[in-house]
Formats: structure tokens, C-alpha cells, sequence
């Protein structure tokens, strides 16, 4: 089956700075890679996904970028605020089948 | 629309008695995914049910187990509970396909004691 590796696990930032989360997956047929956040508390959120027919995507604060011949794929956080610190999940699915990262916990310090 | 819902949201249980978790996914979603997460800990593939059939499991015993109802709806069932079953168990739905976003539900937390 599919394994995804997240690194890393912990991440400081002084806010303002950027944040980049980074995952490895093993199964080239894996073809859907989400991001989720979870705070404290909660339960986790899509923030941003792409799909293997591109190779970036943005959304304000944020991006993904995906080198499926690498088959690696990144989390970008540009100027962090507090409100950035929280857990963070990639994801890679084949079909239905989702296979998630360890996790990366952001502290974004002010 | 209504999210994802869970029931209970806490549940407490001593060692060898068994828990049952409730999860409702959104209206039109066939897809129902259970996960654990214990503390400080990633999320960690439990079942996955589509359509009223259980399509994987991840690497637990089979003392958890689960269905899925006709409405879709799903139950997480663990006997013979142990101190380390203690963890948010969290279901996500899906619409099917693998290009479509889980919705989590806010999870239930399991204590065992």
C-alpha cells in the first residue's frame, strides 16, 4: 500500500516568516493530495489540495506544489500569522483509499 | 448542510467492556472513514465503508469493528477495550471517488480506565 511520510513533525516560525511542510508518498498511482489543519481542539480541515495533473496551486497565504516524478509534494505558508499554528496532515489517495502523514505541528511564535 | 455528525461526543469505559461510536455523514455521501488519533499522534487509518460494505481496514486487531447502515450512516464498535484504546476516534465522509474532500466530524473521545 501507499506511505506517506510528513517532515517535520514540530516547525517554530517567527510570525511573518514563512512555513513549509514537506511529504513523500511510495505509490505512483496516487493521483489526489490534500492538506488538512487541525487546531487545537478541532477537527481537521481542508486548506488546499492538487490533483497529479498539476503542479501548483495557491490560495491567498498558501500553496502546494507537487513533483510527481520526485513524488513529492510541499506545503507553502507565507507570512505567517498566529492563527497558522495548528497540526497540519498531507494526504495521498488512490481511489478512495486516503493515506494520511504523521502530522506537523506549527507554532507560529508573535 | 449539515456536517458531519458524531455521537457520543465523550465516552468513558473500563477495561474489557466494549464501546460503541456513532457517525452520520453528509447528506448524499456513501463513503464513511474511521480513524484514530491519540494524543499527539497521527491520524491512523481504522475502517472504510462505501455503499454498506467494508472496502479496507488498517493494521488493527479485529476487536474493532464496525457497519454501515442503508442510510449510510456507520457504528465503530471495540470489545474488550484496553487502557491504550484511549484516543479521538474521528469519522469522515466522502462522496466517493478518490478526488473528493473528507469532511471530518468533530470525533468522539474515548477513555478507557
Amino acid at each position: 500500500g501507499e506511505n506517506v511520510e510528513q517532515h517535520p513533525s514540530t516547525l517554530s516560525v517567527q510570525e511573518g516568516d514563512s512555513a513549509v511542510i514537506k511529504c513523500t508518498y511510495s505509490d505512483s498511482a496516487s493521483n489526489y493530495f490534500p492538506w488538512y489543519k487541525q487546531e487545537l481542539g478541532k477537527r481537521p480541515q481542508l486548506i488546499i489540495d492538487i490533483r497529479s495533473n498539476v503542479g501548483e496551486k495557491k490560495d491567498q497565504r498558501i500553496a502546494v506544489t507537487l513533483n510527481k516524478t520526485a513524488k513529492h509534494f510541499s506545503l507553502h505558508i507565507t507570512e505567517t500569522q498566529p492563527e497558522d499554528s495548528a497540526v497540519y496532515f498531507c494526504a495521498a489517495t488512490y481511489g478512495n483509499q486516503f493515506y494520511f502523514g504523521t502530522g506537523t505541528s506549527l507554532t507560529v511564535i508573535p | 448542510e449539515a456536517g458531519v455528525t458524531q455521537s457520543p461526543t465523550h465516552l468513558i469505559k473500563t477495561r474489557g467492556q466494549q464501546a460503541t461510536l456513532r457517525c452520520s455523514p453528509i447528506s448524499g455521501h456513501t463513503s464513511v472513514y474511521w480513524y484514530q488519533q491519540a494524543l499527539g499522534l497521527g491520524l491512523q487509518f481504522l475502517l472504510w465503508y462505501d455503499e454498506g460494505e467494508e472496502r479496507n481496514r488498517g493494521n488493527f486487531p479485529p476487536r474493532f469493528s464496525g457497519r454501515q447502515f442503508p442510510n449510510y450512516s456507520s457504528e465503530l464498535n471495540v470489545n474488550a477495550l484496553e487502557l491504550e484504546d484511549s484516543a479521538l476516534y474521528l469519522c469522515a465522509s466522502t462522496n466517493g471517488g478518490g478526488h473528493y474532500e473528507q469532511y471530518f466530524g468533530p470525533g468522539t473521545r474515548l477513555t478507557v480506565t
